[in-house]
């Protein structure tokens, strides 16, 4: 079947640690994406990328990194520098340039701090 | 920047009965595209929905309808004979229009909660 896979689905951080969460998709998309959502508040975009070897930032990029050098994989690092990184992050994809195309999700990593 | 604001934090509704979670945008684009997601407990974001705004049409899934009023910027969702396996959260969407493809702009959310 095809879909988004995230792992692991739970993952800890110790304080000055980076740390990479991945995501992987096989539905052939041109476009994925990087959310975050915190307790009682909606998804917030993180990084996305519309083709292999290109992605642009979104609302809270600071703190975190990507990467885009296959069209199935964007993993994202938090790094230390992110200093309040307990949260759930959703990956998503999309099919891409296209109309109104709607993302389609992963079943979310959940990132505590030990 | 685009924002999205619903205003209901948590509804009730009788299984079977009908109810409409609100969902407005500011945006100064003409071309774009609205969402609803359900995300039940499992946390999974479920796509139910969604209009494009150069449609007048109001779309329609199943039990499940919406109101676009593009002037008042308000799309609003409408559950039809709900039942147990709605209750979730449901978060509205916006995403900018043109040939590329941006990410989503959420609200907050809005708890939705069955009375069997």
């Amino acid at each position: 079947d095809g879909g988004i896979t995230q792992s692991p689905k739970y993952l800890f951080r110790k304080e000055g640690q980076n740390v990479t969460l991945s995501c992987e998709q096989n539905l052939n998309h041109d476009a994925m994406y990087w959310y975050r959502q915190d307790p009682g508040q909606g998804l917030r975009l993180i990084y996305y990328s519309q083709i292999v070897n290109d992605f642009q930032k979104g609302d809270i990029a600071e703190g975190y990194s990507v990467s885009r050098e296959k069209k199935e994989s964007f993993p994202l690092t938090v790094t230390s520098a992110q200093k309040n990184p307990t949260a759930f992050y959703l990956c998503a994809s999309s099919i891409g340039q296209g109309i109104g195309q709607p993302q389609h999700f992963g079943d979310g990593t959940r990132l505590s701090i030990l | 920047a685009q924002t999205v604001t619903q205003s209901q934090p948590e509804m009730s509704v009788q299984e079977a009965e009908t109810v409409t979670l609100s969902c407005t945008y500011d945006t100064s684009e003409s071309d774009y595209y609205l969402f609803w997601y359900k995300q039940p407990p499992s946390r999974q974001m479920i796509l139910v929905i969604r209009q494009e705004a150069y449609k007048q049409q109001n779309a329609t899934e199943n039990r499940f309808s919406v109101n676009f009023q593009k002037a008042a910027k308000s799309f609003s969702l409408k559950i039809s004979d709900s039942q147990l396996g709605d209750a979730a959260m449901y978060f509205c969407a916006y995403r900018r229009g043109g040939g590329g493809a941006d990410g989503l702009t959420f609200g907050k959310g809005t708890h939705l909660i069955i009375q069997p």
